[in-house]
This record gives structure tokens, sequence and C-alpha cells, in this order.
């Protein structure tokens, strides 16, 4: 079992709905979460990043890690043709990075209908 | 503030053949990491560098190396190239580690093994 896991997609929402992206993640050892959006031949930019449980707000995303059952969630209001892309979740260790770096989920391809 | 930089975007190399990659950070970052990314099995690390040396390394053959010189920016090299190295390599650095230095990615040189 990969270590965090990502429904790959494609998710196609209409414009203006809110977007709801997921991932789980197997080892609890686990404690800083990311998520990072990557465009087409574009490298991963990060989002935003959480080393809590809660809900962490930026503008019009919204992270929220759930440790008691290894679930971390993006929600994005009022979506637009421009949020299409892939987001990617993350995690690492608390503490020095660990020997396998950041995990990267595979994914998942989101298209916001205009 | 000059983001992540990756020369070259694109490179087609044979079978066999080596390459070398180069990476220039974020000013003031120490820390740089690589990547591989691929359809298949997504973002896997390669290694991190941190102050020229190697911190962490993942799970890769011996034919994939890199190094970071003292301004910070960084190279990795692939020897004895084989058609599954295709693939898009990025960089990413940070500060530090930890939660309060999250990684900052280039967009990439995709290498592709004919």
């Amino acid at each position: 079992q990969k270590e965090v896991e990502q429904d790959p997609g494609p998710l196609s929402v209409p414009e203006g709905a809110i977007v709801s992206l997921n991932c789980t993640y197997s080892n609890s050892a686990f404690q800083y979460f990311m998520w990072y959006r990557q465009y087409s031949r574009k490298g991963p930019e990060l989002l935003m990043y959480t080393y809590s449980s809660g809900n962490k707000e930026d503008g019009r995303f919204t992270a929220q890690v759930d440790k008691s059952s290894k679930y971390i969630s993006l929600f994005i209001r009022d979506s637009q043709p421009s949020d299409s892309a892939t987001y990617l979740c993350a995690k690492d260790a608390l503490e020095g990075g660990g020997a396998d770096g950041l995990t990267f989920g595979k994914g998942t391809h989101l298209i916001i209908q205009p | 503030k000059a983001g992540v930089t990756q020369t070259p975007r694109y490179l087609i190399k044979t079978r066999g053949q080596q390459v070398t990659l180069s990476c220039s950070p974020i000013s003031g970052h120490r820390s740089v990491s690589w990547y591989q990314q691929t359809p298949g099995q997504g973002l896997q690390f390669l290694f991190e560098y941190f102050s020229e040396t190697q911190r962490n390394k993942g799970n890769f053959p011996g034919r994939f190396s890199g190094r970071q010189f003292s301004n910070s920016r960084s190279e990795m090299n692939v020897s004895t190239l084989e058609l599954g190295d295709s693939a898009l390599y990025l960089c990413a650095s940070s500060w530090g580690q930890g939660a309060d230095s999250p990684l900052h990615f280039g967009n990439g040189t995709r290498l592709t093994v004919t």
C-alpha cells in the first residue's frame, strides 16, 4: 500500500462549484502535510501546508487534516477555470524530513468547466 | 525574488549515455532536493543536499548521483541511461527543514531516453 493515496480523477465540475479533493495516508508518524498545484509542463506550486489537525484557510482554499482518520482534504470555493490543474498532496515527518523526503500522492486531475 | 531555475528544460539522450542536470535554488535557500516524476510512479524522492552534504537519499540505483556547490547550486547526474529513466526531473529548494520550510519547485527538466 502506497503511503499516500489519491483518486487520480479526472474530477470535472462546473465553474463556481465547491471542489473537494482528498487524500488518505497510512503512516501516522508523519505529521506535516502540504498541497501542491501543478499545471501542465510546470513544476508543482505550493498552495498550503499545515502540521496540525483542523482547518487552515487561505483565500478560496481550505486545507483540512483529520489525524484520527488519516484523511487530508483541500476545498476550493468559487472554483475558476484557472484552477484546472493536477493537485498533489504530500506529507513529511515533523523532525528532519526523514530518509524519504516528501511522500507524494499521485495527484488528482481537476477540470473546471466554464 | 527569482524562483528555482532548472536547465536545460528538455533533453533527449540515447541508452547508455550519461546526463547532467542543473538547478539554481531560490536565493538564500540552502537545501536542494531532487525528485523524479513519471505518470506511473508519480513524484519520487531522489536525494537532498544541505550545505554541500547529502542529507537524505531515496531508493534509486547508484547510477543516480548529485552534488551541491558552495553557492547552493546543485547538479544531478545519471549514468548509463536506461529507457525507464525517461521522466520529468524536478529540483526543489527550501531554506531549511521542517514545517516552516516548505519546498519550492522549479519547472523541471524533461528527459527522454531513446
